[in-house]
């Protein structure tokens, strides 16, 4: 269970729209459709934002998108404001075979809101 | 709305074994799984393994199998996460967090217990 790919970080100024990848293989983003993505602030818990590739919880600002393609997928953070800086981590079910499964998260990106 | 309590923070030497407990509260706690996951300082966010509470069955994640073990207490609602064999590699924040389905995703998390691993 290899930890997904993400870049280290990203930035962007306010009012700007920022892409976030995550990638992964055929046993986890790949190959299933659960995918999801934590904003995280200094010393806090993460906090769920995106679930199932697309789906926002209820609270969530509809600034923030998910989507997928192949191995790969991706946030979308459109209107940047200060407040969403902090570190985004990508997270994907994955199956390892012989009915080990679980979880695997990226390495985390650190959004710098110039 | 569930909250999600955990216990004080930790100070364990080399080779013991730490204990830490998440209990439920304000909502339903059989109705899903529950994980654990843990961010060493200045690192990422690690998946450990979980619990199906109303099935009992666990996963762990294969760095951890053979030294971590998930329980889960349906009558107080409460996990708990036992880590053996400590090393000062294993000195981080642990999470419990809620979680849908097979680890799907984890929409509920609790504040995080520290652990220090030090001689």
């Amino acid at each position: 269970q290899s930890a997904l790919t993400q870049p280290a970080s990203v930035s962007g100024s306010p009012g700007q729209s920022i892409t976030i990848s995550c990638t992964g293989t055929s046993s986890d983003v790949g190959g299933y459709d659960y995918v999801s993505w934590y904003q995280q602030h200094p010393d806090k818990a993460p906090k769920l934002l995106i679930y199932d590739v697309t789906n926002r919880p209820s609270g969530i600002s509809n600034r923030f998108s998910g989507s997928k393609s192949g191995n790969t997928a991706s946030l979308t953070i459109s209107g940047l404001l200060t407040e969403d800086e902090g570190i985004y981590f990508c997270c994907s079910h994955t199956y390892g075979g012989t009915g080990v499964f679980g979880g695997v998260f990226g390495g985390g990106t650190k959004l710098t809101v110039l | 709305q569930v909250q999600l309590v955990q216990s004080g923070a930790e100070v364990k030497k080399p080779g013991s074994s730490v204990k830490v407990s998440c209990k439920a509260s304000g909502g339903s706690f059989s109705s899903y799984s529950l994980s654990w996951v843990r961010q060493a300082p200045g690192q990422g966010l690690e998946w450990m393994g979980g619990i199906i509470p109303i099935f009992g069955t666990t996963h762990y994640a294969q760095k951890f199998q053979g030294r971590v073990t998930i329980t889960a207490d349906e009558s107080t609602s409460t996990a708990y996460m036992e880590l053996s064999s400590l090393r000062s590699e294993d000195t981080a924040v642990y999470y419990c967090a809620r979680s849908f389905g097979d680890y799907q995703y984890m929409d509920v998390w609790g504040r995080g217990t520290t652990v220090n691993v030090s001689s």
